[in-house]
């Protein structure tokens, strides 16, 4: 498609349960990354992916975060045994390669975000 | 500057008044400046990516500069509207890293 689009938009989950969020990409957009948005509009970024190969992980809570992109599905980002401090949007965007790797002067093309929230 | 940083926080402008804001980040090992629109509930609108010191770019009333050297950036919109109401967010890349790391954002306000 020609949007990023994210499921669902929101998403009530009490603290221990797992949580689950989705992500289509743009249609020919080969990166896919993943940005917490938490208070004071602070987006930190968690991971990227390279088709369905992690690129980039370092900021992403190893313990209990993982995600995924396989062929022919929608991106994945999953939370086992959530925490309160995991209450946030969740934002997923799709970039283009240029000649086949990552550059950072590419747009980032944004969904509307999954805000989650755990009671 | 050891992150991304945005100046002011919040701005209130008078419609058909025109503004600016900062966006300050480190300039070592520096890739790219990226301006971003977002509207709560809403997805970021990318606005410019710019590289290259002294890069200006226009998009309509928005414009926006690049200074590489001293590490900061200028987003100018003229003859602000209502629908210029938005938090403006600016990101940084770093030489061999495509993602993002952002400033905290301007949140524009325009009073009719």
């Amino acid at each position: 498609g020609e949007e990023v689009a994210q499921t669902p938009k929101h998403l009530v989950r009490g603290e221990g349960q797992k949580a689950k969020l989705y992500c289509a990409p743009i249609k020919g957009h080969s990166y896919v990354f993943w940005y917490q948005q938490v208070l004071k509009n602070e987006f930190k970024f968690l991971i990227s992916f390279q088709n369905e190969n992690v690129f980039d992980e370092t900021g992403m809570p190893k313990e209990r975060f993982s995600a995924k992109c396989l062929p022919n599905s929608p991106c994945s980002l999953e939370i086992q045994a959530t925490k309160l401090e995991d209450s946030a949007v969740y934002f997923c965007a799709s970039s283009q390669s240029v000649q086949g790797i990552v550059a950072g002067d590419q747009p980032q093309h944004f969904g509307d975000g999954t805000r989650l929230s755990i009671l | 500057i050891l992150n991304v940083e945005q100046s002011p926080q919040s701005l209130h402008v008078q419609e058909g008044d025109s503004t600016n804001f900062t966006c300050s980040f480190p300039s070592s090992n520096f890739y790219a400046l990226h301006w971003y629109r977002w509207e709560t509930a809403k997805s970021p609108e990318a606005l410019f990516v710019m590289t290259l010191n002294g890069d200006e770019k226009k998009k309509g009333r928005i414009s926006a500069t690049l200074n590489t050297k001293e590490g900061y950036s200028y987003l100018y919109i003229k003859g602000s509207q209502p629908e210029d109401s938005a938090t403006y967010l600016c990101a940084s890349t770093s030489f061999g890293n495509e993602k993002l790391t952002f400033g905290t954002g301007t949140r524009l306000t325009i009073i009719p």
